[in-house]
């Protein structure tokens, strides 16, 4: 069974530029996360879909930062414009619904987007 | 939402030291409590987890954590750590689907 995928896996862009992070879940599971982890830092809850709804965004930093998950599938985390503070490495989790007998409330996690601006 | 605190930024061990790393949370209810592990250069992997039952837990490669539902504490241990256990230690704690990490503790074994 494929893991957690994300795209890409390391970004450097110049200051006022946009990227876009994609993050692909384990088929199935519901719960979608993202969060960030700046460099010494703790690992920091950004937001939480639940199939393709927005759960708790919370963790949003601000309105540059842009979260989707159309079809309840594949996400994408969009930052425009990007900033210096923004560095970092972006994580994305997923798991299944806390309701399902299947959950553990395991979060499996992806490699990381490490995305550095200039 | 609960918040997870690790009292160790950075460990330094040597060989065959026990190891025992602080974690405490801040919720009053049902919680389940995890720990993971980023190695160098890999992603992040559960190290083990505790959901109910005995609050003893073992995980992987030696490595077990108590849980004290009194002191609101998950901590982890190992008696002897190896030089492959360098690596850095998330504690989490996750209440329904919302999951929260503390800042990491950086474990450096030398050899």
């Amino acid at each position: 069974e494929a893991g957690v995928t994300q795209f890409p896996s390391h970004s450097v862009i110049e200051k006022g530029q946009t990227v876009t992070l994609r993050c692909d879940p384990i088929s199935g599971h519901d719960n979608l996360y993202w969060y960030r982890r700046v460099m010494g830092k703790e690992i920091k809850f950004l937001l939480h879909f639940v199939k393709e709804s927005k759960q708790d965004e919370s963790g949003m930093p601000n309105n540059r930062f842009l979260a989707e998950r159309t079809g309840g599938t594949y996400s994408t985390l969009k930052v425009q414009p990007a900033e210096l503070e923004d560095s970092g490495v972006y994580f994305c989790a997923s798991s299944t619904p806390k309701t399902s007998g299947a959950n553990t409330g395991e979060l499996f996690f992806g490699e990381g987007s490490r995305l550095t601006v200039l | 939402a609960q918040s997870v605190s690790q009292h160790n930024h950075h460990v330094i061990l040597s060989e065959a030291a026990s190891l025992e790393l602080g974690c405490n949370y801040s919720y009053g209810g049902t919680v389940n409590l995890f720990w993971y592990v980023q190695y160098p250069g890999q992603h992040l992997q559960l190290l083990l987890k505790y959901f109910s039952g005995d609050p003893l837990v073992k995980g992987i490669k030696g490595f077990e954590a108590e849980f004290i539902k009194s002191k609101f504490s998950f901590n982890l241990r190992k008696p002897s750590v190896q030089w492959s256990d360098t690596a850095e230690y998330f504690c989490a704690v996750n209440v329904y689907n919302d999951m929260r990490f503390g800042a990491g503790t950086r474990l450096t074994v030398k050899p």
